[in-house]
């Protein structure tokens, strides 16, 4: 979806970097997720926020935070990385207007950790 | 807590009809939603239904809710290989905006 862009698509670093993966949306949703993707797994929620000044932690959000800078802006941060945050990184977005309107998600990040 | 659970792999002809599934165990009003994986990109949407529905169709897609042994399931008719990707099944209940998805379906399409 257009309209979540995350940077970068791809990255590579070493253990004990510090990383930041940026997702904007052009939606005007207010409500931001942040998830993992492992083969096997699915999809696992890491933070999400409801607006600017809400931030809350999901199913895995130890060795992850996040920073909401604007309606339009939700950032990841690993302050150490370490080998088994390699995986498949999504950003979503959703509308708070209705109820348990749907999820919209970007492209992705795939973050290798060597 | 909620678990949603989906067979892993699901191969077809084309032509033929897929059915995908999907259980869940969130017993008061919720949202079921499909997603679309294809290789190296996001999720796409493709459709949801309240609870208190039995069926929505759009177009090629079906999607059949059991809500006595909380089964969903995704039809989609006339399969091409162009449907060949991952399919999630997500479920949140009623004012919560968090999803729980599946494992994923792999769909293989063979010509």
């Amino acid at each position: 979806d257009a309209d979540v862009t995350q940077t970068p698509r791809n990255r590579i670093t070493k253990t004990g970097k510090r990383i930041m993966l940026e997702c904007s949306q052009t939606k005007g949703h207010d409500r931001m997720y942040w998830y993992r993707q492992d083969p096997g797994l699915g999809l696992r929620l890491i933070y999400y926020s409801f607006d600017v000044k809400d931030i809350n932690k999901g199913e895995i959000s130890d060795g992850y935070s996040v920073s909401r800078q604007a309606q339009a802006k939700f950032s990841l941060s690993l302050e150490s990385a370490i080998p088994n945050q390699t995986a498949l990184y999504f950003c979503a977005t959703s509308d708070q207007q209705g109820s348990n309107q749907p999820q919209h998600f970007g492209d992705g990040t795939r973050l290798s950790i060597l | 807590g909620e678990d949603v659970e989906q067979s892993l792999f699901l191969s077809v002809r084309e032509g033929d009809s897929s059915v995908i599934n999907c259980t869940y165990t969130d017993s008061s009003s919720t949202y079921l939603y499909w997603y679309k994986q294809e290789p190296g990109a996001g999720l796409q949407l493709l459709t949801y239904i309240f609870s208190n529905m039995d069926m929505k169709q759009d177009q090629r897609l079906t999607v059949l809710l059991n809500k006595k042994d909380k089964h969903l399931s995704l039809r989609i008719a006339d399969t091409q290989t162009g449907d060949s990707a991952i399919y999630f099944c997500a479920e949140a209940p009623v004012g919560y905006s968090t999803l729980t998805f599946g494992k994923g379906t792999m769909l293989l399409v063979s010509p």
